[in-house]
């Protein structure tokens, strides 16, 4: 199937380091989105990039894409406690019509105080 | 951004009844969908809800188990059905505006447990 895998499936570390997510993927592509989802609530949108573009910012989050390698990497620098949450890759097929998103298993992120 | 909310937040049934839930949009999308997350897994899309149609549903998931309306462009319900403890997930429905390659903005889930 098309469905993106995070990696690491756990990442833990101590406030102010940089934490790096990394999501592949088996197909091509029309975007990837990046969610938050903190203890089993809903999904926050964090970015969205197509497959055109090869690196977004916003805020304390970066975004890679690299569609030869089929694989994209979240990195959140200066991490805070609050960062603590389930962070998961969903890509869009190139050919889809319908909007049908693929997910990742997610990596869980703990930062420490 | 859609601000999207989700009634109930979470309930909790016995097996063999049905609970209704709600997503209601604060301006009009394109498309709308369900997802069902089980315990600590990933998501998977149930269907797409379809204005003034029949839902189109993933492999998997039949429209008796989870009959979904949407009878406008800000309103979808999706009911669970004879529920069973294998139900206990969250549900989570999702909006794009524009097109379909625009932003997938998710509601805040109703988490769902069957005794």
């Amino acid at each position: 199937s098309q469905q993106g895998e995070e990696d690491p499936q756990a990442l833990s570390i101590q406030e102010g380091e940089n934490a790096t997510m990394n999501c592949s993927y088996k197909t091509s592509i029309n975007n990837l989105q990046w969610y938050r989802q903190n203890s089993g609530r809903g999904l926050v949108h964090l970015i969205l990039i197509r497959s055109n573009e090869r690196e977004k910012h916003s805020g304390r989050l970066r975004v890679t894409l690299d569609t030869s390698k089929k694989s994209s990497s979240l990195l959140i620098t200066a991490s805070r406690a609050a960062d603590t949450a389930s962070y998961f890759c969903a890509v869009l097929d190139r050919g889809s019509t319908l909007g049908r998103l693929y997910f990742g298993r997610g990596t869980q992120l703990t930062v420490w105080p | 951004s859609a601000v999207i909310s989700q009634k109930p937040s979470r309930d909790i049934c016995q097996r063999g009844t049905s609970l209704t839930i709600q997503c209601q949009v604060d301006s009009q999308v394109t498309m709308m969908f369900w997802y069902r997350q089980q315990p600590g897994q990933s998501l998977t899309l149930i269907a797409t809800a379809n204005q003034g149609s029949e839902a189109t549903y993933e492999s998997g998931f039949v429209i008796d188990k989870f009959p979904i309306s949407r009878p406008n462009l800000t309103f979808s319900t999706l009911t669970v059905s004879n529920m069973s403890p294998e139900d206990s997930s969250i549900y989570l429905c999702s909006v794009v505006q524009g097109t379909i390659y625009n932003e997938q903005f998710f509601g805040p889930g109703t988490r769902l447990t069957v005794l």
